[in-house]
């Protein structure tokens, strides 16, 4: 498609279960971002990809969290044994290079129950 | 360290006034400049950037932003609102790596 797509748009889950994030980014585009945004709040980084480079996980709440992308494209942010104050709108988005103009995706809305 | 501050977290405005929604950040380089917008049940967008130029950029829907370098500031305008701006709007600023720097947001409310 034209733009970055996100799924699933929302997820419900139970304390303790895995989930994973899917992000699709628009084709050609070498850097990949994912970020948190939890009610009230702005945009928590969470890890970011460009290339073929090592990925910067330097904004990973915990080592429950996890990102790969594989191909250079696809990208899943999986989080293991959730927690609720895991539970927020989980975006993705691309760029063309490093330009700092980014293509969002719609988002995951993670509800932890 | 390196931050983005967006003065109010909350404006409500009547259709036809101005707005001026103030961004002051915090970086000793070289910047690109953004505001983004995120309308109810939409996915964040780029509104307007400056990477370099003219300090006065025009974004969409007649929204501008002026660079005063010597403030540190990159506040958002726009002569006068309706009620489709109704929105959430975030400054950010680019340094000289990948990271954007992103303010907490400004929820704007434009009354009909």
């Amino acid at each position: 498609g034209a733009g970055v797509s996100q799924s699933p748009s929302n997820k419900v889950t139970e304390k303790g279960k895995d989930v994973e994030l899917r992000c699709d980014p628009i084709s050609g585009h070498t850097a990949l971002y994912w970020y948190r945004q939890s009610l009230g709040q702005g945009l928590e980084f969470l890890i970011y990809f460009q290339g073929n480079s090592a990925p910067d996980k330097s904004g990973l709440p915990s080592d429950r969290f996890s990102a790969e992308r594989t191909g250079g494209s696809v990208s899943t942010l999986t989080i293991q044994r959730t927690q609720q104050e895991d539970s927020a709108v989980y975006l993705c988005a691309s760029s063309f290079k490093n330009t700092g103009e980014l293509f969002f995706g719609e988002g995951s809305r993670l509800t932890v129950l | 360290a390196q931050s983005v501050s967006q003065h109010n977290h909350h404006v409500i405005l009547s259709e036809a006034a101005s707005l001026e929604l103030g961004c002051n950040y915090s970086y000793g380089g070289t910047v690109n400049l953004f505001w983004y917008v995120q309308y109810p049940g939409q996915h964040l967008q780029l509104l307007l950037k400056y990477f370099s130029g003219d300090p006065l950029v025009k974004g969409i829907k007649g929204f501008e932003a002026e660079f005063i370098k010597s403030k540190f500031s990159f506040n958002l305008r726009k002569p006068s609102v309706q009620w489709s701006d109704t929105a959430e709007y975030f400054c950010a600023v680019k340094g000289s790596n990948y990271q954007l720097i992103w303010g907490a947001g400004t929820k704007l409310i434009i009354k009909p």
